[in-house]
């Protein structure tokens, strides 16, 4: 079946960097955006950027813009985010989705982000 | 960009409609076909109810509609049931490979 596998729940400190995966299976991984959503306690979700898979190339929203990098990794069809200089409002539930335009229609569990000194 | 705008909360009846708002601009909502809505319960992944305004996925009960009218889209639930509340997030195509979501809206089933 589908699906979207993300790795385990991270604590950093402040300063510090991140790297969360998301391992794709079920369908051809080339074939579809994956994109990265974030959601901080108690908050609504916020749109953080995608990857072409098939390509490589990128799109970041304008606030993450300089402390993000997502790359892909074919051979594997995974998915990386990673986020830099981590500050304790980075602190958040990051999940992966695939799609694009007509909506994310597979999303991974979530990986849980813990910036704290 | 800002988020989308939500009402905070909307509660129902059981058997009851509710319809919950997402207001953009004409550059997001306005502009595109691309609108989605996603349903969350606590501690888990969203999960989509609605694309391209007023498509479901297969899976989805036809109890959900979505529609818009200039720069507000809607999510219309029918025949409502406890298991619909949840939070329900709005998600629009804003140009150049960008996506904004709602505030998101607490559904409560009174």
């Amino acid at each position: 079946q589908v699906q979207l596998v993300q790795s385990g729940a991270e604590v950093k400190k402040p300063g510090a960097s991140v790297k969360v995966s998301c391992k794709a299976s079920g369908y051809t991984f080339t074939s579809y955006y994956m994109l990265w959503v974030r959601q901080a306690p108690g908050q609504g979700l916020e749109y953080m950027g995608l990857i072409n898979p098939s390509g490589g190339g990128t799109s970041l929203a304008q606030q993450f813009q300089g402390r993000v990098t997502m790359t892909r990794d074919t051979s594997t069809s995974t998915v990386y985010m990673d986020l830099s200089s981590l500050r304790s409002d980075d602190t958040a539930v990051y999940f992966c989705g695939r799609g694009g335009g007509s909506g994310m229609d597979v999303w991974g569990q979530g990986t849980t982000v813990t910036v704290s000194s | 960009q800002s988020a989308l705008t939500q009402p905070r909360s909307v509660s129902g009846s059981p058997g009851q409609s509710v319809t919950i708002s997402c207001t953009g601009t004409s550059s997001d909502v306005g502009g595109y076909k691309y609108v989605s809505w996603y349903q969350q319960y606590p501690g888990k992944a969203p999960k989509l109810m609605i694309y391209d305004v007023s498509e479901r996925p297969s899976g989805v009960p036809d109890r959900f509609s979505g529609s818009k009218s200039g720069n507000t889209a809607s999510l219309t639930i029918s025949g409502l049931q406890t298991e619909d509340e949840a939070d329900y997030y709005c998600c629009s195509y804003a140009g150049s490979y960008s996506w904004l979501f709602g505030g998101g809206t607490k559904l409560t089933v009174l």
